[in-house]
């Protein structure tokens, strides 16, 4: 079965730092495209960054871009996120998915992010 | 960006009945492999999304076929053809065409 488990979400002060992860089982990690979305309370979907197989390519949203990055290690089946510089308006449940645009599309359950003093 | 417009934002439907999703895109999803990179979710209540539709008109696995996807170039509808309660939650269209993806704004569905 396929899982995709995000983790490391909390409470961080504005300018603070934290970093998410996401570890899948169930499928060849390493054949993926991995995403990560955001979710502002009572908002909709936004995407944040994606990377390709091997790591070697990422793309990031203008609001992120400078401040966020992501990263995998395929040995461990492990995606990343690591967020500097928090602001409020980050804010959000973190998902991350697999293969967002076609059918083998998979997200996880989410981790919550708040940040605030 | 491209950007994605659904309507309408707001659907109370009555178990039984059809109802239907719009988005329209600002520039079309069209791959140049011929397929369209544009695909629906369904958010349940407290659960992350999950896919309904993939390029524009293939059902996910697992997916009810009283759910299906048509549309071309930039307009696009996701069509239920006799609602069930469990089909309540917030549907977004989304295009993988080009970074950033984008999400329409969302469709609530309620049962009325």
């Amino acid at each position: 079965e396929v899982q995709l488990v995000e983790s490391g979400g909390g409470l961080v002060q504005p300018g603070g730092s934290l970093r998410l992860s996401c570890e899948a089982s169930g499928f060849t990690f390493s054949s993926y495209w991995m995403h990560w979305v955001r979710q502002a309370p009572g908002k909709g979907l936004v995407w944040v960054s994606r990377t390709n197989e091997d790591g070697s390519i990422t793309d990031y949203a203008d609001s992120v871009k400078g401040r966020y990055t992501i990263s995998r290690d395929n040995a461990k089946n492990t995606l990343w996120l690591q967020m500097n510089s928090l602001r409020g308006e980050d804010t959000a449940v973190y998902y991350c998915g697999r293969d967002l645009a076609g059918s083998n599309s998979r997200w996880g359950q989410g981790t919550r992010v708040t940040v605030s003093s | 960006d491209i950007v994605m417009t659904q309507s309408p934002l707001y659907l109370p439907v009555t178990p039984g009945e059809p109802a239907s999703i719009s988005c329209r895109s600002s520039q079309s999803p069209l791959h140049s492999n011929g397929n369209y990179f544009f695909d629906w979710y369904l958010q349940k209540p407290g659960q992350s999304p999950q896919l309904l539709i993939y390029w524009g008109f293939n059902r996910a696995s697992g997916v009810p076929d009283r759910f299906s996807g048509s549309g071309s170039g930039t307009d696009f509808t996701l069509k239920i053809s006799r609602v069930e309660a469990e089909d309540v939650g917030v549907y977004y269209c989304m295009q993988g065409l080009q970074t950033p993806y984008t999400f329409g704004q969302g469709t609530k569905v309620e049962i009325k």
